[in-house]
């Protein structure tokens, strides 16, 4: 059983359009982060969230603590935007994340 | 400022040989972590500290060794490989999530290791 899921798991879209991964999740969790995967290989962090809604630039993360569900939204993708996009959960008070297994994106110009 | 630095980049081993992949930080955090990537699993937790002289085990301890002797330095050691553990290991940084609600995961370059 994965604490958390996430979906789609491919995704390609076309150069402009709008594009929304979703994060579910079943236990209770203090934080949850959206990371991007490049190409290459190397990890970065996005977004760190523990309730509402954070925009910056084109990428806007949203969080329903009551639902366990959070959203990655891209506006305007772009072929550089492609990559794979990670979901983590920090578990309550503890020190352990839990990471889903990714959703790969493709956008073609 | 380097970041969270890994190596080696790649790795060859042979059932049963023993090797340490080598983590360091320079941002004074004092929670680093051990994770390994499999080909459709996320990133699972292998082992992490919160602190100099402090680790404690993730989901996929088993095999693995680590200690934290500074707080800039987490290595991980492999103490008799297996073709098992033959993945893609990332070593992450943040400041404690103990206090408030955490703070971003940084994570270095990883290395691709592979045991034959």
């Amino acid at each position: 059983k994965n604490e958390v899921e996430q979906s789609p798991q491919n995704l390609t879209a076309q150069e402009g359009e709008f594009i929304t991964i979703n994060c579910s999740y079943s236990v209770g969790i203090s934080a949850l982060h959206w990371l991007q995967q490049h190409p290459g290989g190397g990890i970065v962090s996005l977004f760190m969230l523990s309730s509402g809604k954070k925009k910056h630039g084109r990428l806007i993360a949203t969080i329903n603590i009551q639902e366990k569900h959070s959203s990655l939204h891209i506006t305007a993708s772009h072929p550089r935007d492609s990559a794979v996009y990670i979901c983590a959960v920090r578990l309550g008070n503890f020190n352990k994340f839990y990471f889903g297994s990714g959703t790969k994106l493709n956008v073609k110009p | 400022n380097a970041g969270v630095t890994q190596t080696p980049k790649f790795q060859v081993l042979k059932t049963g040989q023993s090797m340490t992949l080598q983590c360091a930080q320079d941002m004074n955090h004092e929670y680093m972590s051990w994770y390994r990537q499999d080909p459709g699993m996320g990133l699972r937790l292998i082992h992490y500290s919160v602190g100099a002289g402090i680790t404690d085990q993730g989901e996929v301890p088993n095999g693995y060794n680590v200690s934290r002797s500074t707080t800039e330095d987490f290595p991980l050691r492999l103490l008799s490989a297996a073709p098992s553990q033959t993945s893609v290991y990332f070593c992450a940084s943040s400041q404690t999530p103990i206090r408030g609600w955490g703070s971003p995961l940084h994570f270095g370059n990883g290395t691709r290791l592979t045991v034959t």
